[in-house]
């Protein structure tokens, strides 16, 4: 089974910040990684495919980097709409295994 | 534009079971492989299940493997989940999600959910 660390579990910025999220997997996955976002009371949404595909609704403030075992999202220009959890999930080994990260929450203070 | 719309969920108790389906319209649906995902209240998601375009690959999670199965009737646009011996831990949130074409594996669209609650 592969597991996905996600560092740190909470993140305070302030709009206009940086942030940075760790994704790290137990063994390598390629790029076959996504990260989502879930904001409170609503359903998850791709954010980011293969690593470093930005989803069509996003804008370019959010980035992907990353192949094998570390991968790094990254949302520049933080506006307080950011304010979200974060998952990252890996897919390398479907079928028949997929798995989530633990999830970064990113506050805009 | 997707729709998933799932339904079936409700409160169980203990070992009984439970169907949870999800509609889909908006897309070819024989074109993708569907998935479930769940979320405990307070916690984080977890993939249970997925099924290709054919039903001919299916996956589960350790976590409820041998206790639920995956269906997919493609005539009707419609993905199953059949849940049996249910859990306290089974309680949360059930997400139809939608894959990308091809071989997949990661959540393009989702739907709102529907709850269950597993509970004497």
């Amino acid at each position: 089974e592969i597991v996905l660390t996600q560092s740190p579990a909470t993140l305070s910025l302030s709009p206009g910040d940086t942030a940075t999220l760790s994704c790290r997997a137990s063994q390598s996955v390629s790029t076959y990684l996504a990260w989502y976002q879930q904001k409170p009371g609503q359903a998850p949404r791709l954010l980011i495919y293969d690593a470093s595909n930005r989803a069509t609704d996003f804008p370019a403030r959010f980035s992907g980097s990353g192949s094998g075992t570390d991968f790094t999202l990254t949302i520049s220009s933080l506006e307080p709409e950011d304010s979200a959890v974060y998952y990252c999930q890996q897919r390398a080994y479907w079928p028949p295994e997929i798995s989530f990260g633990g999830g970064t929450k990113v506050e805009i203070k | 534009e997707v729709q998933l719309v799932e339904s079936g969920g409700g409160l169980v108790q203990p070992g009984r079971s439970l169907r949870l389906s999800c509609a889909a319209s908006g897309f070819t649906f024989d074109d993708h492989a569907m998935h479930w995902v769940r979320q405990a209240p307070g916690k984080g998601l977890e993939w249970v299940s997925g099924i290709n375009w054919n039903g001919g690959t299916i996956g589960y999670a350790d976590s409820v493997k041998g206790r639920f199965t995956i269906s997919r009737d493609n005539a009707k646009n419609s993905l199953y989940l059949q849940m049996s011996s249910l859990r306290p831990e089974d309680t949360a949130l059930y997400y139809c999600v939608k894959d990308r074409q091809g071989p997949g594996g990661d959540f393009w669209d989702w739907g709102k959910g529907t709850t269950v609650t597993v509970s004497s």
